[in-house]
């Protein structure tokens, strides 16, 4: 299958800072990447479709001010947590999706634990 | 709206047991994908099978089969001759056909724990 990545796998920082996640789809070009918020023991919800060379597209409750989500190539998008606190901590997970003739898939990155402290 | 249902928490089974998650959906799209997704404990999720709601054929996999019922919305998946490492939160997700309409809506998942 296809394969993402995502740097760092986990980072742990002070209240107040900001931290960048990068997502790279290593072996194709992805126009739309996704980027989901896990917490412990419960389903992936989705934040925010990140498309390539415009705005991202934000779920309802998630802040557009406090994510902010770059798509500046077809094979990178990042996401930087501005200002983060401790209710910010969780497992974040990006997606890209591969769209050719035969196939439409969402494949996704490793994920990056995030313990704001 | 789209909803995936996954009514099992947890399953617990001993090694060689054969294992059934259930997956029920509501759509109101006629044309739909379905998916089942691995994330063992190191977190990353990994794709196990996409379905697409015109084919209605059953799939296996080696271990891995899964029943399509779209009179029923259901995507079951069963894993036959469980391993130890089979023991992971499993998540059958649905998305719509259409170039424009494909979010992944999760269930909650079901973690499966095979013990030796």
């Amino acid at each position: 299958g296809a394969v993402v990545s995502q740097h760092p796998s986990w980072v742990i920082c002070k209240s107040g800072t900001s931290v960048k996640i990068e997502c790279r789809s290593l072996d194709f070009q992805a126009t739309t990447m996704f980027w989901y918020r896990q917490f412990p023991k419960q389903s992936l919800m989705l934040m925010a479709t990140s498309n390539e060379g415009s705005k991202a597209t934000y779920e309802q409750g998630v802040e557009k001010d406090k994510f902010l989500i770059n798509h500046a190539s077809l094979t990178l998008s990042t996401l930087t947590v501005t200002s983060a606190h401790p209710e910010d901590s969780s497992f974040y997970i990006c997606s890209a999706r591969l769209l050719t003739w035969r196939e439409e898939t969402q494949y996704f990155g490793p994920g990056t634990r995030l313990l704001v402290l | 709206a789209q909803k995936v249902t996954q009514a099992q928490t947890e399953i617990s089974v001993v090694e060689k047991e054969d294992v059934t998650l259930d997956c029920v959906y509501e759509t109101r799209d006629t044309t739909y994908y379905l998916f089942w997704y691995k994330q063992p404990p190191s977190g990353e999720l990994v794709f196990l099978i996409r379905r697409n709601s015109f084919d209605e054929q059953n799939e296996i996999s080696g271990r891995y089969s899964w029943n399509f019922q779209k009179s029923t919305s259901s995507f079951n998946f069963t894993i036959t001759a469980s391993q130890v490492v089979d023991s992971a939160v499993y998540f059958c997700a649905l998305s719509g056909f259409r170039s424009n309409d494909y979010k992944l809506s999760f269930g909650a998942g079901t973690t499966v724990t095979v013990r030796a």
